[in-house]
């Protein structure tokens, strides 16, 4: 069974330019979830779509948005890039919430995003 | 809003030694679900335990058991005869059911040889 893929591992991008990232779940995965990862503020979550629904925002200004396609799969934007968005992004799939199902989240390796 | 404290930053054990990392959380719901997720220096997270909370029993994972502590939202996770390749950050973690995650800040675990 595939795990989480995102792509790319690795972008440098210029301040006020504007990046994709993306994300496949595992398999038969409805919910994806996006993170921020910085020394600083730790692992902070972005938001969490399940079939193609945004479920769930974090405290990022409005230039971080996401959708989710029919397979599941999932891209996040950031526009006007700064360089304090500068940080490992990833992205975790999971099963519905069920009770005694064992749900986890399962991550992908990340995307490290440097802008300069 | 739910909330997940780590008190150690990092920490440092002799390998074979006995380690505990700490956490507490902060929720109003009466079941969710609890993790210890492990980030070695790959970055790849991998879950090294699960809790549900309405087991009262607490995980075990072969080296890896946790203190689950329901009334007093502790959830400490005990690693047992450390190995070098137990180094590597670790989060703690709660879902509610909406499937959303909240981490804590994590405690970088070092094990020397």
């Amino acid at each position: 069974k595939a795990g989480v893929t995102q792509t790319p591992r690795y972008l440098i991008k210029t301040r006020g330019q504007q990046v994709t990232l993306s994300c496949s779940p595992i398999s038969g995965h409805r919910s994806v979830s996006w993170y921020q990862q910085t020394p600083g503020q730790g692992l902070q979550f972005l938001f969490e779509y399940f079939s193609e629904t945004q479920r769930n925002k974090g405290n990022f200004p409005g230039r971080f948005s996401g959708r989710q396609f029919s397979n599941s799969r999932s891209e996040m934007n950031v526009s006007t890039l700064e360089l304090g968005d500068s940080a490992l992004y990833l992205c975790a799939s999971s099963l519905e919430w069920a009770e005694g199902l064992n749900t986890e989240a399962f991550f992908g390796q990340g995307t490290r995003l440097t802008v300069v | 809003a739910q909330t997940v404290t780590q008190s150690q930053p990092e920490m440092s054990v002799q390998e074979a030694e006995t380690v505990t990392l700490s956490c507490t959380y902060d929720t109003s719901e009466s079941n969710y679900y609890l993790f210890w997720y492990k980030q070695p220096p790959s970055r790849q997270m991998i879950l090294v335990i699960r809790q549900e909370a309405y087991k009262q029993q607490n995980a075990t994972e072969n080296r890896f058991s946790v203190n689950f502590q329901k009334a007093a939202k502790s959830f400490s996770l005990k690693i047992s005869d450390s190995q070098l390749g137990d180094t590597a950050m670790y989060f703690c973690a709660f879902m509610n059911r909406d499937d959303k995650i909240i981490f804590g800040k994590g405690t970088r675990l070092h094990i020397l040889p």
